[in-house]
């Protein structure tokens, strides 16, 4: 069964921190990983990993994945209190046609002015 | 664009109520999906769609029902709610093709009393 775990489910920081947020896999045939910020409603896309080694950078955000051994980090630099959100990282299995994305508990991050 | 929207936001029932959400989109996705969304459960899928007229169940189908009569819109339907039931429900879609994100509605957040 295909599986996607983060850690840690909840962080608590100040203003100005950087943050590791961790997401592991286990997934049949996979293809990519994404990663969605939510904070108050829907989850709006952040990044999509499909190589190995290849760092992903939107701003203070960046993102990364190891495909041997099946993780991705999520790094948020001079974290601001608008950072506060839950991290959710999904899998899309290969062979992918419309179906499931697989996605992890999330990451809830409150960042404390 | 007003990209994926979800009908109603709010919505109690008692238990053995029926009820039905409706999600429509306007980015011509062909896919469609219904997820819930449970405190520290992340989100898991319920049914979803690969074209009009097609639907297929996902992770959690039990207790729902739905339709793809049109391709802008995705209705998910509770035939006698439960208790069980209580939870946020997102809709998203996207287009075709192995790497492409899904966008989400605000979520409808549904009690079942």
């Amino acid at each position: 069964e295909d599986k996607v775990v983060q850690s840690p489910l909840s962080l608590v920081v100040h203003e100005g921190d950087t943050v590791t947020l961790n997401c592991s896999y286990e997934v049949t045939n996979f293809r990519s990983l994404l990663w969605y910020k939510q904070e108050k409603k829907a989850p709006t896309f952040l990044f999509m990993l499909t190589s190995s080694g290849i760092e992903k950078k939107s701003g203070r955000l960046s993102s990364i994945l190891d495909k041997k051994e099946l993780f991705s980090i999520l790094n948020i630099t001079a974290t601001q209190t608008g950072d506060s959100a839950i991290y959710l990282c999904a899998v899309a299995p290969a062979g992918y046609s419309g179906q499931n994305f697989v996605f992890g508990p999330g990451t809830r991050l409150s960042v404390l002015p | 664009n007003a990209g994926v929207t979800q009908t109603p936001k709010f919505r109690v029932l008692k238990t053995g109520q029926s009820m039905t959400l409706l999600c429509a989109q306007d980015m011509n996705h062909e896919y469609m999906y219904w997820y819930r969304q449970d405190p520290g459960m992340g989100l898991r899928l319920i049914h979803y769609s690969v074209g009009e007229g097609t639907t297929a169940k996902g992770e959690v189908p039990d207790g729902y029902n739905v339709s793809r009569l049109k391709k802008q819109n995705f209705l998910l339907g509770l035939e006698s709610a439960a208790p069980s039931q209580t939870s946020v429900y997102f809709c998203a879609s996207r287009s075709g093709g192995a790497y492409n994100e899904q966008f989400f509605g605000p979520g409808t957040r549904l009690t079942v009393l």
